[in-house]
């Protein structure tokens, strides 16, 4: 497609389950970003990757929180044993200069 | 640490204009963004300023005041659609495009 692809749109996971989140940016776009939005918040900064390297995953909130873009292109977030404060939309985003393009978006949901 | 701050909520009547303002207060700045987002969409890119003073984009208009760390966004002759959220988002410049989001504005358009 033309967009920023994100799978699945909603995930409903049990306290303590893995859960991995993916995104396919657009082609050719270098830059990748993770974010975190809470119900009316704004987007928190999780990670960001140029091509295949995560140069930045100072906003992963602790180390249950793992992200990787293998061939620098599809990524994967991936949240180990998850926690009832893990539940919020994970953004992605890929841009090739200025401007970043947002998926959708998946919503998690940890009951 | 990094702040953002933009009002919670805002009403507006349909036709009318309204000003959406933003301050900011980052310890690094290489643009300043402003994306809509309509509820449970992705953010989708409106503005960009990195110089002082009005741009220009058919009915949306942002300003910057980088001195006083301060932005707004002109939505003129405002239709139903228009009700989202208004992110303002400032580029660190670290690298490519992290943004600090601010909490966001939520715009409701009435008939």
């Amino acid at each position: 497609g033309a967009g920023v692809s994100q799978s699945p749109r909603y995930k409903v996971a049990k306290r303590g389950q893995d859960v991995a989140l993916r995104c396919d940016p657009i082609s050719g776009h270098v830059s990748l970003f993770w974010y975190q939005q809470a119900l009316g918040q704004g987007p928190e900064f999780l990670t960001y990757f140029q091509n295949e390297a995560q140069l930045d995953k100072s906003g992963l909130p602790s180390d249950r929180f793992f992200a990787e873009r293998p061939e620098g292109s599809v990524s994967t977030l991936k949240i180990q044993r998850t926690q009832q404060e893990d539940s919020a939309v994970y953004l992605c985003a890929s841009s090739p200069n200025t401007e970043a393009f947002f998926g959708q978006g998946t919503r998690l949901t940890v009951v | 640490g990094q702040n953002i701050d933009q009002p919670t909520e805002m009403t507006a009547t349909e036709g009318a204009i309204v000003q959406i303002n933003c301050t900011y207060q980052t310890s690094g700045f290489n643009g300043l963004f402003w994306y809509q987002q309509h509820a449970g969409e992705a953010p989708t890119f409106l503005s960009y300023n990195v110089l002082d003073g009005l741009e220009e984009k058919g009915r949306f208009s942002s300003f910057l005041s980088r001195s006083k760390g301060y932005s707004y966004l002109l939505l003129k002759e405002l239709q139903m659609k228009d009700s989202a959220s208004y992110l303002c988002a400032v580029s660190l410049g670290n690298y490519g495009q992290n943004f600090v989001f601010g909490p966001g504005t939520r715009l409701s358009v009435l008939p």
